[in-house]
């Protein structure tokens, strides 16, 4: 069965510093990956997906993930936080025809000032 | 937003009560998807639909009940509310084609006393 892990519950940075939020799944079939952003008492913002073709994906808001099928990873990441960053992540594979979706725990991003 | 509404989007109830949510989408979208969200599991899924009455079980279906007569309403009913169904209810839709995405609706807390 697909399964998602993200490591750390809790992620936090300094503004202006790097962001890398951890994400690795298992699926027997090429995966389609997302990542969604959630702000507090808000529904699920997608940031970006991965589909077929180049493993580089850029999203919304200066984010990027990086698909490495070799690492079964799509690690979520951003050069520099902005305070408005601070919201919990939560990574996603596709299963099936039926594109349910699996969730991981979900990650909380603290930016400090 | 892709258009889709939920209500009520708060609601307290008492144990043993019916309690039905809605999803209502405006743009005729055939996949339809009912997640809970709780703390430290994500979302998981709970019942999905194909199609005017097409629906099936998704990982924590026990409990729920689900029916869409019409393409543009989803509902999921608690048959007989229990304490352990509050958590904050999320509906999908998945934007068939280029795309290929759900996109997540504003969400309902139910508090079930």
């Amino acid at each position: 069965a697909q399964s998602v892990t993200q490591l750390g519950s809790h992620v936090s940075v300094s503004e202006g510093a790097l962001v890398l939020l951890r994400c690795n799944y298992s699926s027997s079939v090429p995966p389609y990956l997302f990542w969604y952003v959630q702000y507090p008492n808000q529904g699920l913002q997608l940031l970006l997906k991965y589909t077929t073709g180049a493993t580089l994906v850029k999203g919304i808001n200066g984010f990027e993930a990086e698909f490495k099928k070799s690492e079964t990873s799509f690690h979520l990441t951003k050069p520099s936080a902005h305070m408005s960053d601070a919201a919990e992540y939560f990574c996603a594979v596709g299963v099936d025809s039926s594109y349910k979706l699996i969730f991981g725990s979900g990650t909380r991003l603290l930016v400090r000032p | 937003d892709a258009g889709i509404t939920q209500s009520p989007r708060h609601k307290v109830t008492e144990t043993g009560t019916p309690v039905t949510l809605r999803c209502h989408q405006t743009e005729n979208h055939r996949y339809m998807y009912w997640y809970r969200q709780d703390p430290g599991h994500g979302l998981r899924l709970i019942h999905y639909s194909y199609g005017v009455k097409d629906t099936d079980k998704g990982e924590v279906s026990d409990g729920y009940s689900v029916s869409r007569s019409k393409t543009e309403d989803f509902l999921l009913t608690l048959e007989s509310a229990t304490s352990s169904q509050t958590s904050v209810y999320f509906c999908a839709i998945r934007e068939v084609g280029s795309t290929d995405t759900q996109y997540f609706g504003p969400g309902t807390r139910l508090t079930v006393l």
